[in-house]
């Protein structure tokens, strides 16, 4: 089956640094990459949307200067948190869409877990 | 509005029973996917079942089978004999529409979690 990894698996931070976190599909393109949040026992929130090569799509409510998604290239795509404050602390899950999609469309990431103190 | 519902935030069951975890949905597409995912505490989302709105016949995937009634816009996930390592966090997601470049992206439940006692 289709893998995607992302690196860290977890980061701790000081508050107002920026952290990098890495999306990749290992053994497939994909055309499409989600980037979800998730709070403690709570939903995951869809933050954007990014296709390789053009800017994300970001959801109502989340700031794009603060979360700046690049997906540049069709394995990779990163997102940073900006001047990062414990707020930000959370759980980040990303998701591939390959070029050829079946109904399974979505294969998801194991997630980075982001503290910020 | 909430467009997808899932109104037990925890559940219980024995060890090798069955049990229904309910999921509400709400939209104005033709054609939608209906998911279920399953999350243990590691935090990975596991994919279980699919529903496509066009689908005639109930989706089944082994011990798991969505009970789709178009309707009632529910999609209740049905898990038969149940194991100690189904307790998790179960998610409903949708995702609407047919194409664009936001095609695939899901809408998730509030999520119910599922102890299986021994």
């Amino acid at each position: 089956g289709a893998v995607v990894s992302q690196h860290p698996s977890w980061v701790i931070c000081k508050s107002g640094t920026s952290v990098k976190i890495e999306c990749r599909s290992l053994d497939f393109q994909a055309t499409t990459m989600f980037w979800y949040r998730q709070f403690p026992k709570q939903s995951l929130m869809l933050m954007a949307t990014s296709n390789e090569g053009s800017k994300a799509t970001y959801e109502q409510g989340v700031e794009k200067d603060k979360f700046l998604i690049n997906h540049a290239s069709l394995t990779l795509s990163t997102l940073t948190v900006t001047s990062a404050h414990p707020e930000d602390s959370s759980f980040y899950i990303c998701s591939a869409r390959a070029r050829e999609a079946t109904y399974n469309e979505q294969f998801f990431g194991p997630g980075t877990r982001l503290t910020v103190l | 509005a909430q467009k997808i519902t899932q109104t037990q935030p925890g559940m219980f069951v024995q060890e090798k029973e069955a049990v229904t975890l309910d999921c509400t949905y709400d939209t104005s597409d033709q054609s939608y996917g209906l998911f279920w995912y399953k999350q243990p505490s590691s935090g990975e989302m596991i994919f279980l079942i699919y529903q496509g709105s066009y689908d005639e016949q109930n989706a089944t995937e082994g011990r798991y089978s969505l009970n789709f009634q178009k309707a009632r816009k529910s999609a209740n996930l049905v898990i038969s004999a149940s194991q100690l390592g189904d307790s998790a966090m179960y998610f409903c997601a949708m995702r609407e529409g047919s194409g664009g470049t936001s095609y695939g992206k899901l809408t998730f439940g509030q999520g119910t979690i599922l102890t299986v006692h021994p």
